[in-house]
């Protein structure tokens, strides 16, 4: 069974740092390619970073370009999400969320889903 | 980035009903397109990808069509655990991005 589990979140003041993980588990996590998708309360998804399998290739969302870096650690299979200099408008809750096609080179298709673990920003 | 418009951001329907959402996007995306269900409290759930393929174990009942620039989500019969919100996103270029959402509420 593909499970993925978010861990990490948390209430963090402005301009700080926080690094959020994803623990997977029932799959080749090494030859797939994993997002991070968020969500802010009451609101739609939006698509935040990609890693490919062999963290060949890295994309952010212009609204986090600079300030979140995503990584993995295949012998662990844990995905990563360092969060520095947060702003308020990064409150959200943060999915993992594995990529349907292998060894793509670009986000497509989210089959599995983490739970989502909450990141609040607040002065 | 491609802007993915969804006709409604809400919509009431009753049990049995024939539901169809539309979703346009900005510019051509072929068929690079899926569907996410969401349950509140939940992770979205893929649904459909690719514009009209049905993802392992979800029920026919749910379909997808379009290409281009013009998508349409249909549920056939609603059930009443189809209640929940729907969401389209592109994947043809980057970013990916998501439509707004649609709420399907009860009547």
């Amino acid at each position: 069974e593909v499970k993925l589990v978010e861990s990490g979140g948390g209430l963090v003041k402005t301009g700080g740092s926080l690094r959020l993980s994803c623990a997977a588990s029932g799959f080749n996590f090494n030859i797939y390619n994993m997002n991070w998708v968020r969500q802010a309360p009451g609101k739609g998804l939006e698509w935040v970073s990609f890693i490919s399998g062999g963290s060949t290739y890295i994309y952010y969302a212009d609204s986090v370009k600079g300030r979140l870096t995503i990584s993995r650690d295949n012998a662990q299979n844990s995905l990563y999400l360092q969060m520095n200099g947060l702003r308020a408008e990064d409150t959200a809750v943060y999915y993992c969320a594995r990529d349907r096609v292998e060894y793509g080179g670009t986000p497509s298709q989210f089959d599995y889903w983490g739970q989502g673990t909450l990141v609040t920003v607040s002065s | 980035d491609i802007q993915m418009t969804q006709s409604a951001s809400s919509l009431s329907a009753s049990v049995g009903d024939r539901v169809t959402i539309t979703c346009q996007a900005s510019q051509d995306i072929g068929t690079y397109l899926n569907w996410y269900q969401q349950k509140p409290g939940k992770a979205p759930k893929l649904l459909i990808y690719a514009a009209s393929n049905l993802e392992t174990g979800v029920p026919s009942r749910f379909s997808g069509s379009g290409s281009g620039t013009d998508f349409s989500f249909t549920i056939s019969s609603l059930q009443p655990e189809d209640f929940a919100e729907y969401y389209c996103q592109q994947y043809d270029d980057l970013p990916p991005t998501f439509g707004g959402g649609t709420k399907v509420e009860m009547k």
